[in-house]
This record gives structure tokens, C-alpha cells and sequence, in this order.
């Protein structure tokens, strides 16, 4: 069955402190990772997708084929990066699976 | 960016009544899509809206429960009908990017039937 898993619904780290949300999915085939962000009182959107390879606001993502894992990481967490994020893939056609989401709250 | 409005953001809702959620697009798309968000769960697909024809449901979805219209290319509702205190969910509207297959979000809707 398709489907993404995030482990953890909250995830607390301290100002500073690196971060790393998990993300692993089940598919056949080759999908493409994203990972989606939703902060306060504002919309769902895009943070980093994995044929991009690129960095968002520090963080960074890896598709690693042979554990099906797409793990988000950032070298040391930031108050603003509170906030709750989707782990999703599709196949290419728009259609997306979303993970349960896992809310960050970085403490000060 | 396409810039996506939703109306209602939000309403209460007496079972077995239906309620229309609007989502208007600032630029003319190509795809775009209803999601269901019920409290604690992660984002389903419920359909494609498909401009000038019947939206495509996924699985376990129906057109009778959520009617889907897309009259043009930059504006669909979604009805949700004869509502039970089940279908208390966020609502959202998305579009696929020009490129890739990145979509965007609306702000939602957030719908509680009591």
C-alpha cells in the first residue's frame, strides 16, 4: 500500500539544536518526497522537494531509496521554526499522500 | 505562486444540512484539487476538479455526498451533503504549478457539523 509515515506527532528541541523530522514512505515505483510546512495561522506550503536538492531556511532533505526514508534536517533549530510538517509524495501527477504531520516546537 | 482564496473560512453546520465551499484562483490553472483534513489525520485527496467536466473522485469519495463543480479554469466549489457530525473537517482547495508537480494550498475551510 502507498502510504507516508511520520513517526513522531511532536518533536521539542531547544534553540540551537539540530533537528531532524522523520519521514519514511511505502511506494512502488519511484516517487517524488516534499515536505510541506504549515505555521501559525497561515497555509499549507511548499518547504523543499527532493529533486530540487536544495536548502530552505536551513533545512534539508534526503530521499534515501534503500531505507525509503526522506528525513528532514536542520543544523540548529530556530524559534521560528515552530510549526507542524507534512512529509508527501506522489507518483507525478499531482496526486498527493501527506503523511500525519508532525508538529516542532523549538523552546527558547 | 498562484494566490488561492477559499470562502467560508470557516462555519458551523447543523447535520443534514450542505454547505458550498468556494475557491477562487487569481490565475487561470490547469489542475486543481479538494482535500479533506478530518481532526488529527493527515490530508486525503477527495477529487480532481476537471474544468468543463465530471470531477474524478478517489476511493471512497462519491459526487452524490461532495458534488464538485469547476466552471472555468480559475474558480470550483465543493458541496458537502447532508453533513453528520463526521464530515467536521478542514476543506482544502490546491492548484498544480505551471512546472513540476508542486501544488498550493488554500487557507481552508473549516467546517464543524453539530
Amino acid at each position: 500500500a502507498q502510504r507516508v509515515t511520520q513517526p513522531e506527532k511532536l518533536l521539542s528541541v531547544f534553540k540551537g539544536a539540530p533537528v531532524e523530522l522523520k519521514c519514511n514512505y511505502s511506494y512502488s515505483g519511484s516517487p517524488e518526497l516534499f515536505w510541506y510546512v504549515q505555521y501559525s495561522r497561515q497555509r499549507l506550503q511548499l518547504l523543499l522537494r527532493h529533486i530540487s536538492r536544495e536548502s530552505i531556511k536551513g533545512f534539508t532533505a534526503d530521499l534515501n531509496k534503500g531505507e525509503t526514508s526522506f528525513h528532514l534536517k536542520k543544523p540548529f533549530a530556530q524559534e521560528e521554526d515552530s510549526a507542524m510538517y507534512y512529509c508527501a509524495l506522489t507518483s507525478g501527477t499531482y496526486k498527493y499522500i501527506f503523511g500525519t504531520g508532525t508538529r516542532l516546537k523549538v523552546l527558547a | 505562486s498562484a494566490v488561492i482564496s477559499q470562502k467560508p473560512s470557516r462555519d458551523i453546520c447543523q447535520r443534514g444540512t450542505s454547505l458550498t465551499i468556494q475557491c477562487q484562483v487569481d490565475s487561470q490553472v490547469t489542475m486543481m484539487f479538494w482535500y479533506r483534513q478530518q481532526p488529527g489525520q493527515s490530508l486525503t485527496l477527495i477529487a480532481t476538479a476537471n474544468q468543463g467536466s465530471e470531477a474524478t473522485y478517489e476511493s471512497g469519495f462519491v459526487i452524490d455526498k461532495f458534488p464538485i463543480s469547476r466552471p472555468n479554469l480559475t474558480f470550483s466549489t465543493l458541496t458537502v451533503s447532508n453533513m453528520s457530525p463526521e464530515d467536521s473537517s478542514i476543506y482544502l482547495c490546491s492548484v498544480g504549478a505551471s512546472a513540476g508537480n508542486t501544488i498550493y494550498f488554500g487557507e481552508g475551510s473549516w467546517l464543524t457539523v453539530v
